[in-house]
């Protein structure tokens, strides 16, 4: 089955930095890659999302690459503010599969 | 508004008292989904339904159980709550595992069995 892995575990960022945040998938095949957001207290909230016939999508200060050659696709938030401060999940639908498969999460704390 | 609703939001049980934990949805969606959260696991699938009356087991099915009879509900059940069962709960909805429509979190129900 898909198996994703997501980098790093925890990021630290000052204000106004930018942040990614990097995920490898198994399957080849996968063909939809979500990313969300999860604040404290709260389920996890899409943000953005990608499918296998685009290379990039962006949404004002957020944006997602994919590289299916090396099967990895990754997260960036330009010009980080506190809000910005959570949980974030990637995630793979591989073929064959009526689930997603997350990663393990990513901590992003925002030093103002 | 649209949501997926859960209750409780908290829990706290001894070993081997039944419980449930409830889910619902106002959206007329026809997949719904039970995922754990556990810290360095992520989230991973326990069951899952595609309409009513129709549910499959995900990732992690052993020691629950679930229902779907009627398409806004799909409760979790804990037969028999063992303390491996502690984590924080989620309910999801799509309006269709087709077509990767985006889901649906409910704000979760965080569970410690003693």
């Amino acid at each position: 089955g898909e198996n994703v892995e997501q980098h790093p575990s925890t990021l630290s960022v000052q204000e106004g930095d930018s942040a990614v945040i990097k995920c490898t998938y198994s399957d080849s095949a996968s063909n939809y890659f979500p990313w969300y957001k999860q604040e404290l207290g709260k389920g996890p909230q899409l943000i953005i999302d990608i499918r296998s016939n685009v290379g990039e999508k962006k949404d004002q200060r957020i944006a997602v690459t994919l590289n299916k050659t090396a099967k990895h696709f990754s997260l960036h938030i330009t010009e980080t503010q506190p809000e910005d401060s959570a949980v974030y999940f990637c995630a793979a639908r591989g073929t064959g599969r009526r689930a997603l498969t997350f990663g393990s999460g990513t901590r992003l704390q925002v030093q103002p | 508004e649209a949501q997926v609703t859960q209750n409780p939001r908290y829990l706290i049980t001894v070993t081997g008292k039944k419980l449930t934990v409830t889910c619902s949805q106002n959206m007329n969606h026809e997949y719904m989904s039970w995922y754990r959260q556990d810290p360095g696991l992520g989230l991973r699938q326990i069951y899952y339904s595609m309409n009513v009356e129709v549910t499959d087991k995900g990732d992690v099915p052993e020691g629950y159980k679930v229902s779907r009879k009627e398409k806004r509900n799909f409760p979790l059940i804990l037969e028999s709550p063992s303390p491996n069962q502690t984590s924080l709960y989620f309910c999801a909805s799509s309006l269709s595992i087709r077509g990767n429509s985006p889901l649906h979190f409910g704000n979760g129900t965080r569970l410690t069995v003693t």
